[in-house]
């Protein structure tokens, strides 16, 4: 069964650390997203990709970088973990581009920096 | 920006009731989605409807585009109902990002 699946699911880190999330899918999607999600709020898109070794920015990329070292693997990295970064990260991928393209989202990643 | 408002912020339910959602955007959406997020945080995508109505099981969903709103109404709620519904548009400015709104949290009594 196709699948998003997200690694670690919870994880707590230093300020000034440096966090790897990871994100595969087995769905042979294209495109992938980083959410994140602060309680009681909506998602919010942090990066993008549609294409392997190729990575966009979406309304909030400062203080996150985004690799996708092949089509199955999306990571998001913050190179220097802030409090402000405390929150729910979601991946996500689609065959295609756009609200008209069915998005799979994994269970997400609770971070916690403290 | 869009902005994208969700009310109630919250709603009880006796179970057997029905719910009606709703969510207003602030500019002209090209694709609206409803999104179901579990008490555990998963979240699935319940329906595409950008305009019109459309039903889904025990959903149905009336987006009027000129009006910038949509409704989902949920029929004889169930206690698996339970959990936060999320609406997300796209905006026509030909960003094809979605925007979400805050949610709505739902819950249903047995």
């Amino acid at each position: 069964e196709a699948a998003v699946t997200q690694s670690p699911r919870s994880k707590v880190a230093v300020t000034g650390g440096k966090v790897t999330l990871s994100c595969h899918q087995t769905n042979n999607h294209d495109y992938m997203y980083w959410y994140r999600q602060d309680t009681g709020h909506g998602l919010r898109l942090i990066h993008y990709s549609y294409v392997a070794d190729s990575t966009e920015k979406g309304d909030i990329p400062d203080g996150y970088k985004a690799s996708r070292p092949s089509q199955e693997n999306f990571s998001l990295i913050l190179e220097l973990a802030s409090l402000s970064q405390t929150a729910v990260y979601f991946c996500a991928s689609s065959e295609r581009q756009g609200a008209l393209a069915e998005q799979f989202f994994g269970p997400g990643t609770r971070l916690t920096v403290l | 920006g869009q902005q994208v408002q969700q009310s109630p912020s919250s709603l009880v339910l006796q179970e057997g009731e029905n719910a009606e959602l709703q969510c207003n955007f602030s500019s002209t959406a090209t694709q609206l989605q409803w999104f179901y997020q579990s008490p555990g945080g998963s979240l699935v995508s319940l329906l595409s409807n950008p305009s019109g109505t459309k039903h889904t099981g025990r959903l149905t969903s009336t987006t009027v585009t000129k009006e910038r709103r949509s409704s989902l109404h949920i029929s004889s709620s169930q206690t698996t109902d339970s959990g936060t519904y999320l609406c997300a548009i796209e905006e026509s400015s030909g960003s094809w990002q979605l925007i979400f709104g805050s949610g709505t949290q739902l819950t249903v009594m047995p």
